[in-house]
């Protein structure tokens, strides 16, 4: 079983609805992350928070809103999505600094179905 | 050019051959190299990092050509359990950085 917790599993909104996805880890890292990954596709990066703080945000439209409330919870808060933003959100940690062994912890997703 | 690349694939084996899967960086600041195994319908996981030296973890061998911004992973006497899809995983130097994931090579192995 995954140590990083996603909620819910399975979203459907339609375009006007705001929502939230959550995403929960408490293994005391201080890295997390949001991917993309569309079917057939690899993860693509969304965000990165390091120690609280949104390090890189790969140019994501603003419909897409991350939050970091603690060091344990990543947030990612939706408005007016569009049909195409429908995917697979992919949360994952990962401790920072030296030593760091390359692994990132996954955690199932939240498939987002935007009608 | 993409940032990380690999064979397109899909690569269908029998049980028992051995596979090799090739991935190409273009970012030669990259640092860290992994490869990460990715089951249908389920999280990306890691498999095995990748050192200079080459490394091995059973039947799985990985090797790094910095030179060339090439990466290769082997895998040996081919289980049907070895089917998933293997992503070529790059990050320039640490874990709050850029990791980035290549397209993914999907393999099935046939009884």
């Amino acid at each position: 079983d995954t140590e990083v917790t996603q909620t819910p599993k399975h979203l459907v909104m339609g375009m006007t609805n705001k929502k939230s996805l959550k995403c929960e880890q408490h293994m005391g890292h201080r890295a997390m992350y949001w991917y993309k990954q569309k079917a057939k596709k690899p993860p693509e990066l969304m965000f990165v928070y390091s120690y609280e703080k949104l390090s890189i945000n790969e140019s994501v439209p603003s419909r897409f809103s991350p939050e970091c409330p603690n060091s344990s919870l990543l947030n990612l808060h939706l408005h007016a999505l569009q049909p195409e933003d429908s995917a697979l959100y992919l949360c994952a940690s990962s401790p920072s600094g030296q030593g760091w062994t390359g692994e990132l912890f996954f955690g199932e997703g939240s498939r987002l179905t935007v009608l | 050019r993409k940032e990380v690349e690999q064979d397109p694939g899909p690569f269908n084996v029998p049980e028992g051959a051995t596979v090799a899967f090739n991935c190409t960086y273009s970012n030669s600041a990259s640092q860290s190299f992994f490869w990460y195994r990715q089951d249908c319908r389920k999280e990306p996981k890691l498999l095995m990092s990748v050192y200079s030296s080459g490394n091995e973890d059973g039947r799985f061998t990985a090797q790094l050509n910095r030179a060339s911004q090439y990466i290769s992973l082997l895998i040996r006497d081919s289980k049907l359990s070895d089917s998933a899809t293997y992503l070529c995983v790059v990050s320039p130097k640490t874990s709050y950085d850029k990791v980035i994931f290549g397209p993914g090579t999907s393999l099935s192995v046939i009884p």
